[in-house]
């Protein structure tokens, strides 16, 4: 099946510094990637969709200057935090759609912790 | 604009028992699927079912079930012989022609020994 991959699964970082999360698809071709965000206990929230070559486009209330996302290839998608602050803190996930699959099959990464001290 | 709402923040059921999780959904779309993933502790999120709109039968999967009633706009999802394993938070979703995952607020299903 459908491999996707994320990295790091967790991080710790100080107020202020920038983090990057890569999510890759391992075995296939992702033209498309979602980047989700997801409070404990609490339902996934889309953050942005990712095409490959294009520029991201997020969902209302997302600021774009502070959630970077760049979709460089057929299987990278990296989403960069940008001047970190402790409500930042999360569980952030990433989804990749298969080019050659069914229109609706995504398939999730394993997330990715960050925790802003 | 669609929505999924999950009505069940918290279910227990007793191992080898049968459970219901509710869903239920508001879209404008004619083409539509839902679908249902499995949350364990780990974050991981485990594809468990899909239906279609236009799929007449429910669609199964092992141990899963989905009870499509359409004119009633409900997806919920059936687990039958309850096992510990099956403890998880548990999302319902939408997908819609535009290509995006729209999630429910998910329900935390505890399976008592």
């Amino acid at each position: 099946g459908a491999v996707v991959s994320q990295h790091p699964s967790r991080v710790i970082c100080k107020s202020g510094t920038s983090v990057k999360i890569e999510c890759r698809s391992l075995d296939f071709q992702a033209t498309t990637m979602f980047w989700y965000r997801q409070f404990p206990k609490k339902s996934l929230m889309l953050m942005a969709t990712s095409n490959e070559g294009s520029k991201a486009t997020y969902e209302q209330g997302v600021e774009k200057d502070k959630f970077l996302i760049n979709h460089a290839s057929l299987t990278l998608s990296t989403l960069t935090v940008t001047s970190a602050h402790p409500e930042d803190s999360s569980f952030y996930i990433c989804s990749a759609r298969d080019g050659q699959g069914g229109a609706y099959e995504q398939y999730f990464g394993p997330g990715t912790r960050l925790t802003v001290t | 604009a669609q929505k999924i709402t999950q009505t069940q923040p918290g279910m227990f059921v007793q191992e080898k028992e049968a459970v219901t999780l509710d869903c239920t959904y508001d879209t404008s779309d004619q083409s539509y699927g839902l679908f249902w993933y499995k949350q364990p502790s780990s974050g991981e999120m485990i594809f468990l079912i899909y239906q279609g709109s236009y799929d007449e039968q429910n669609a199964t999967e092992g141990r899963y079930s989905l009870n499509f009633q359409k004119a009633r706009k409900s997806a919920n999802l059936v687990i039958s012989a309850s096992q510990l394993g099956d403890s998880a938070m548990y999302f319902c979703a939408i997908y819609n022609q535009g290509g995006k995952l729209i999630f429910g607020q998910g329900t935390e299903l505890s399976v008592k020994p």
